[in-house]
């Protein structure tokens, strides 16, 4: 596609609910990034994927996250468990993934609330 | 741990303003710079990357500077207009691939 692009833009769920959030990167991408945006935490790094792999799934905050990627394009990330805690802004962004970093695109994320 | 602080919070001025956004970080041992613009409700949109090695990156009205060796880098917009409001995000990538570590961004409002 044009952008990264990713659903639902917006999820309400109960406390203890699981929740999956989906992403679609810029085709050719091989590397995909999940970020999280709060109010009292700003943007900060949750997992790397290059192709279909994760090096670097440092950022995850508890078990109840895990992210998976297939066919070295779409991404799942998944909260088991929600708490309100979780409640922010979840961006995907993706890069060609060559080395030395290059331009990261994000998507316009997905919000989830948990009540 | 790489913290990355951004000067001021928030800014507001008129239109036609040449401007500067500060944004500071403690580990200089970067593998790049990159600025962010973000819109309310929206993604990021990327502005200006620049790599370790390089001083500077130019794209229209926007220039970014980087020094390493201070743990600066500058954001300078030229002839604002009101279009140019948003939240403005510097991030060092501190490895090989993109994980990057954000500061809490600059508002900037530039009224007509």
């Amino acid at each position: 596609g044009a952008g990264v692009s990713q659903s639902p833009s917006n999820k309400v769920t109960e406390k203890g609910k699981d929740v999956e959030l989906r992403c679609d990167p810029i085709s050719g991408h091989t590397a995909l990034y999940w970020y999280r945006q709060s109010l009292g935490q700003g943007l900060e790094f949750l997992i790397y994927f290059q192709g279909n792999s994760a090096p670097d799934k440092s950022g995850l905050p508890s078990d109840r996250f895990s992210a998976e990627r297939t066919g070295g394009s779409v991404s799942t990330l998944t909260i088991q468990r929600t708490q309100q805690e979780d409640s922010a802004v979840y961006l995907c962004a993706s890069s060609l993934g060559v080395q030395g970093a290059g331009e990261l695109f994000f998507g316009e994320g997905s919000r989830l609330t948990v009540l | 741990k790489q913290e990355v602080t951004q000067i001021p919070a928030a800014l507001s001025v008129p239109e036609g303003e040449n401007l500067v956004l500060n944004c500071s970080f403690t580990d200089s041992a970067i593998y790049n710079l990159q600025w962010f613009r973000q819109d309310p409700g929206k993604g990021l949109t990327s502005l200006l990357l620049i790599q370790s090695s390089q001083r500077e990156q130019t794209s229209g009205r926007l220039n970014a500077s980087l020094d390493k060796s201070s743990g600066r880098s500058t954001l300078y917009i030229a002839a604002s207009q009101p279009g140019d409001s948003a939240t403005y995000l510097c991030a060092a990538g501190g490895t090989s691939y993109g994980k990057l570590t954000f500061g809490q961004g600059t508002i900037l409002t530039v009224h007509p």
